[in-house]
This record gives structure tokens, C-alpha cells and sequence, in this order.
């Protein structure tokens, strides 16, 4: 268990529709990341908070946002849901931002878009 | 830019014997290198990472890697497979011109026969 937590384990919705993926750092943790992890594209990274302010963005579509809040737990909305979003999403967080600090993955979310 | 490439996406060796995944990277500027394990319908787990200080990296699990500058390689190896190994690895890169981001490679599933 790496202490970090993500809701819900499984979501399945319709296309053009929007969902919220929650997560919740380890104690102590200011870093949150988001993943996307699919067959076709792997695992990519999707964006980072730190301490409540966006600090890198990769290939995060623009329907796609997320924020942190002040008690640091995080959420991922996705909005006009495509068949191709369907993906296990990962949070990830890590206690600072440097580039050499581990991050330590949740469970994921798998999404399903029927 | 930085990227990995893991030559194999499958891997499947006899319990007791080597296991060797390969990890090759590419960055303009010094990289941080990590093995992350993901076993089935869980997150990902750190095994080991290299941050410029010994060039032999000892993990958990009785995992290791060594970086090669010279090859840009970060190969994976364990002396002896046991069945409890079998699960998908995945090398990372990041680095300071990149951001926090890490950047996955394709990942490797490991299969051990016994």
C-alpha cells in the first residue's frame, strides 16, 4: 500500500458525458501527478500540482483539467468523453518536485466509455 | 526531449534462471533513471532508481541496474527469477530540462515458467 488513494476504483460512463477522478497524496506529500495509461499510448504523464499550483503539463488533452486543493488531495475531470479515453488513470504524488523524487502510485481508476 | 525505449516487450524466463530487461534512454542533459514494477490490477511500485551517485543500483527484491553512460543503457537484471517476479516493469527517465515529468518506456511483462 503506498498511501495514496484513489476514487473510485472503477468508473463506466456513456460518451459526451464527464467524470471526476479523486485522489488523495500520501500524508505530507505537497507533489500530485496524474497518469494515462492505455494499450495504445502506455503510460503518460497528464500534469502536476505542487502545493495547490499547476507545475508541469504533458500530453493532457484539453478537455481534460485538474486541480489541487488546499488540504492537497486532488481531482482530474474529464469532460465529452470519447470511446479513446477509456484508460486506467494513475495519481501519483511525491513529497517535493524534484526530479529525482520517487512518486508513489494509487491503485488507478480504470475508465470505461461505452 | 527524453525518451525510453525497453527492447522486449515480453520476457519470459525459467524460474531460477537470469532476468535481464533492457532500458535504453535518451536525454540531452544527465538523467535520473527509475525501474517501477506494476503487478496486475495494482499501481506502479519503485524498485529502484539512479540519481548520478553509484552507477550500480541495488533495489528491492533482489533487483539491480546499472548505468552505462557510454550505451545510454539502464538495464535491469536479477540473478534468479523466483515466480513472484512475474509482473509488467517499467524504466523511467526524467530529467531537469523536462520538467518533473517522468517518461515512460513501453513496459516489459516478465513471465516465469517453472
Amino acid at each position: 500500500d503506498s498511501g495514496v488513494t484513489q476514487t473510485p476504483k472503477h468508473l463506466i460512463t456513456a460518451t459526451g458525458q464527464r467524470v471526476t477522478l479523486r485522489c488523495s497524496p500520501r500524508s505530507g506529500d505537497l507533489s500530485v501527478y496524474w497518469y494515462q495509461q492505455s494499450l495504445d499510448q502506455g503510460l503518460q504523464f497528464l500534469i502536476q500540482y505542487y502545493n495547490g499550483e499547476e507545475r508541469a503539463k504533458g500530453n493532457i488533452l484539453e478537455r481534460f483539467s485538474a486541480q489541487q486543493f488546499p488540504d492537497l488531495h486532488s481531482e482530474l475531470n474529464l469532460s465529452s468523453l470519447e470511446l479513446g479515453d477509456s484508460a486506467l488513470y494513475f495519481c501519483a504524488s511525491s513529497p517535493l518536485s524534484g526530479v529525482a523524487n520517487e512518486q508513489f502510485f494509487g491503485p488507478g481508476t480504470r475508465l470505461t466509455v461505452l | 526531449a527524453q525518451s525510453v525505449t525497453q527492447l522486449g516487450s515480453h520476457v519470459s524466463v525459467s524460474e531460477g534462471a537470469l532476468v535481464l530487461l533492457r532500458c535504453n534512454y535518451s536525454s540531452s542533459v544527465p538523467p535520473y533513471l527509475f525501474w517501477y514494477v506494476q503487478y496486475p490490477n495494482q499501481g506502479l511500485q519503485l524498485l529502484l532508481k539512479y540519481t548520478s551517485a553509484a552507477t550500480l543500483v541495488k533495489g528491492i527484491n533482489g533487483f539491480e541496474a546499472e548505468f552505462k553512460k557510454s550505451e545510454t543503457s539502464f538495464h535491469l537484471t536479477k540473478p534468479s527469477a523466483h515466480m513472484s517476479d512475474a509482473a509488467e516493469y517499467f524504466c523511467a527517465v526524467s530529467s531537469y530540462n523536462a520538467g518533473n515529468m517522468l517518461t515512460f518506456g513501453g513496459g516489459t511483462r516478465l513471465m516465469v515458467k517453472p
